[in-house]
């Protein structure tokens, strides 16, 4: 059952302009969304996160918006830059903890 | 202030012998997870486990998968008569965990680096 889903597998920016990625869900229990980078060969690595109770939050070049009666979020990142290529996921977790991620979204920032 | 570890980094098994994952959380973390990444496909989760306790294995392949975490020690997802299908790299993530209460949105999990297992 894929409660979190990523449409898109590959999204490619120019280095300066804005990369949006996209996260859809299903479940209504999850009340905490997460976004993770990916390295090849390396874990996933906390990027940032919004709590159901708010529809955006912001950190620097990263922003995600939540929201809730779309069962939508998407992260934003601006300016992108080549670091920023990276695999991304989406996760959700409701009140027991248990995460559930999307198939992640490859982005490719070329300068 | 470590992170989590696991070991192997990398391991290769034949078919049918079994594999052995180690995950060591970060000090403090009492919540261990475990997700398989496939190739080509995204993290799917495997099972929750506290100490001592498994509370979701709704991901865990019904035979031959097995996990646990013990009070002392790492955690160990365990595979028995390993096959082809079963080649991925597993990662494990802990967290501080929470209450269960609706009101306390879950925290954040930090990842190890993941054992890549190939079965030949």
């Amino acid at each position: 059952d894929q409660q979190v889903k990523q449409n898109s597998p590959s999204l490619s920016v120019q280095e300066g302009r804005i990369s949006i990625l996209n996260c859809d869900y299903t479940n209504s229990m999850f009340d905490y969304f997460l976004w993770y980078k990916k390295y090849p060969a390396e874990g996933p690595t906390f990027l940032i996160s919004i709590s159901s109770i708010k529809d955006k939050n912001e950190d620097g070049r990263f922003t995600v918006f939540l929201n809730k009666s779309a069962k939508h979020l998407s992260l934003h990142i601006v300016p992108s830059q080549p670091g920023d290529s990276a695999v991304y996921f989406c996760a959700a977790s409701a009140f027991n903890n248990d995460m559930r991620f999307g198939a992640g979204t490859r982005l490719t920032v070329k300068p | 202030n470590a992170g989590v570890m696991q070991n192997p980094r990398h391991l290769v098994r034949r078919r049918g012998q079994e594999a052995r994952l180690r995950c060591s959380p970060v000090k403090g973390h009492s919540h261990v997870y475990w997700y398989r990444q496939l190739p080509e496909e995204g993290l799917k989760f495997m099972v929750y486990l506290q100490k001592e306790n498994i509370i979701d294995e709704s991901g865990m392949p019904k035979e031959r998968f097995s996990a646990e975490f013990p009070k002392e020690g790492p955690s160990i997802l365990r595979i028995q008569q390993v096959v082809r299908g079963d080649s991925a790299a597993y990662f494990c993530a802990s967290s501080r965990g929470q209450g269960v209460l609706l009101s306390i949105p879950s925290d954040e999990q930090f990842f190890g680096p993941g054992t890549r297992l190939t079965v030949l």
